[in-house]
């Protein structure tokens, strides 16, 4: 059974920094590219950042770019996304998802991220 | 920038047909995802590829896509279909994944 468990949300002050994780099981990890998805309380889906199976491509939201990094230890089976310069605006809920041949196929219950200004 | 437009929200009777629309420049060669979503839950694949349902997805649900808008269609509709639905794809000009705006369904 494929599990992503996310942890590292919690309440951080406006311009600090956080890092999340999620650590995976029930699949490869190392054969499928992973990315990061955002839901604003009340809000839609919105994409942060993708990473390829091998960790050599990664890819940003233009709101993530210079502030956030994505990066992956396929021995550990473990996501990671390292935050800095956070904004209110960065408060929501933070899914960890797998990018199967045909999309989304599995998203984690997702970890909450609370910016105060 | 890319941008997908989906209308914000729409209603319907079970056993009705739901149409859900998501607009973009131009789909052209990409390939659109649907997701549902019910409240307090992660989101779930329904349509990929633009028409391919997952496994599990009931046949209710079907998708298409024709110049400038995709379409997810729910028959037969039932109170278990009500959720928020999100259009998706890969724009790669940008290297970016995008998502619609969301469409809140209600069944009546």
């Amino acid at each position: 059974e494929v599990q992503l468990l996310e942890s590292g949300g919690g309440l951080v002050q406006s311009g600090g920094s956080l890092r999340l994780s999620c650590a995976a099981s029930g699949f490869t990890f190392s054969r499928y590219a992973m990315s990061w998805v955002r839901q604003a309380p009340g809000k839609g889906l919105e994409w942060v950042s993708a990473i390829s199976e091998d960790a050599v491509s990664t890819h940003y939201a233009d709101f993530a770019k210079g502030r956030f990094t994505i990066s992956r230890d396929n021995s550990k089976n473990t996501l990671y996304l390292q935050m800095n310069g956070l904004r209110a605006e960065d408060t929501a809920l933070y899914y960890c998802v797998k990018d199967g041949e045909l999309g989304f196929d599995y998203w984690g219950q997702g970890t909450l991220l609370t910016v105060s200004s | 920038s890319y941008v997908l437009t989906q209308p914000p929200s729409m209603s319907v009777a079970p056993g009705k047909t739901a149409t859900i629309t998501c607009g973009g420049n131009n789909f052209g060669g990409k390939n659109v995802y649907w997701y549902k979503q019910k409240p307090g839950q992660a989101p779930v694949a329904v349509i990929h590829y633009q028409s391919d349902r997952p496994s599990g997805i009931p046949e209710r649900f079907s998708g298409s896509k024709s110049g400038n808008t995709a379409t997810l269609t729910i028959s037969r509709v039932e109170a278990g279909d009500e959720a928020d639905y999100y259009c998706q794809v890969w724009d790669s000009s940008i290297n970016q994944i995008l998502f619609g705006g969301g469409t809140k369904l209600t069944v009546l």
